[in-house]
């Protein structure tokens, strides 16, 4: 079974501290992709990274970083997080087909930002 | 630009009962349309797609079929269960153009006994 594994369910952090979100796949998927999720808003996506050590930007890049040293994975990085920040964030991959790839799911990591 | 709306929930409906959830699509291409379901505490998985128009996706009794001359990709199934309750995701994504999926806003559906 493919498989997406985010490091950490839930999180409590409060403002101004730096949060990592981790996210590993097994698939060898080259893409991979942050979303953070909020009630009446949808998916919405942070960065993606097509390649290791590449990254776009996606539509809400503001606050935050990524990383990706390895293919397998991929953090998420808030050099300071802010209660605005507080949501569900998920991970996604995906191989490079163009236009058809299928995207792969993380169970999604909670943070809450005090 | 190319967007996603679906209908607004949360929808709620009685077991057996017949589920419509509607999605339409704008893109500048020709998109690949896609459902995905999202249980509750999880993340979401593909429950269909339909990459070119008339084509029907399917899975676990619900189909959605590619309509472009309405711009459109409804979710129906037939009879509804207790264990469909989730959130869905109508999606797109346009062929050669990067691998930057859309999706809407999500539709809750509760199923009661």
């Amino acid at each position: 079974d493919v498989k997406v594994t985010q490091s950490s369910r839930y999180l409590v952090k409060r403002t101004g501290e730096k949060v990592f979100l981790e996210c590993v796949q097994d698939m060898d998927h080259e893409n991979m992709f942050w979303y953070r999720q909020d009630p009446g808003l949808g998916l919405r996506l942070i960065y993606f990274s097509y390649d290791v050590k590449m990254k776009e930007k996606g539509d809400i890049p503001e606050g935050y970083s990524v990383s990706r040293e390895k293919k397998e994975r991929f953090s998420l990085i808030l050099e300071s997080a802010s209660t605005n920040q507080t949501s569900m964030y998920l991970c996604a991959s995906s191989v490079y087909t163009p236009g058809t790839g299928e995207l792969f799911f993380g169970e999604g990591s909670r943070l809450t930002v005090l | 630009g190319d967007s996603v709306t679906q209908m607004e929930g949360p929808v709620t409906l009685s077991e057996e009962a017949f589920l419509t959830i509607n999605c339409t699509y704008t893109a500048t291409g020709y998109p690949s349309l896609f459902w995905y379901v999202q249980y509750p505490g999880e993340g979401l998985q593909l429950l269909l797609k339909a990459t070119k128009a008339d084509d029907k996706g399917s899975n676990k009794g619900f189909e959605a079929t590619y309509r472009k001359e309405t711009t459109s990709f409804h979710l129906e199934k037939g009879s509804v269960q207790v264990s469909d309750s989730a959130v869905y995701f109508c999606a797109l994504i346009i062929p050669n153009t990067g691998n930057q999926f859309y999706f809407g806003t999500g539709t809750s559906l509760t199923v009661i006994p």
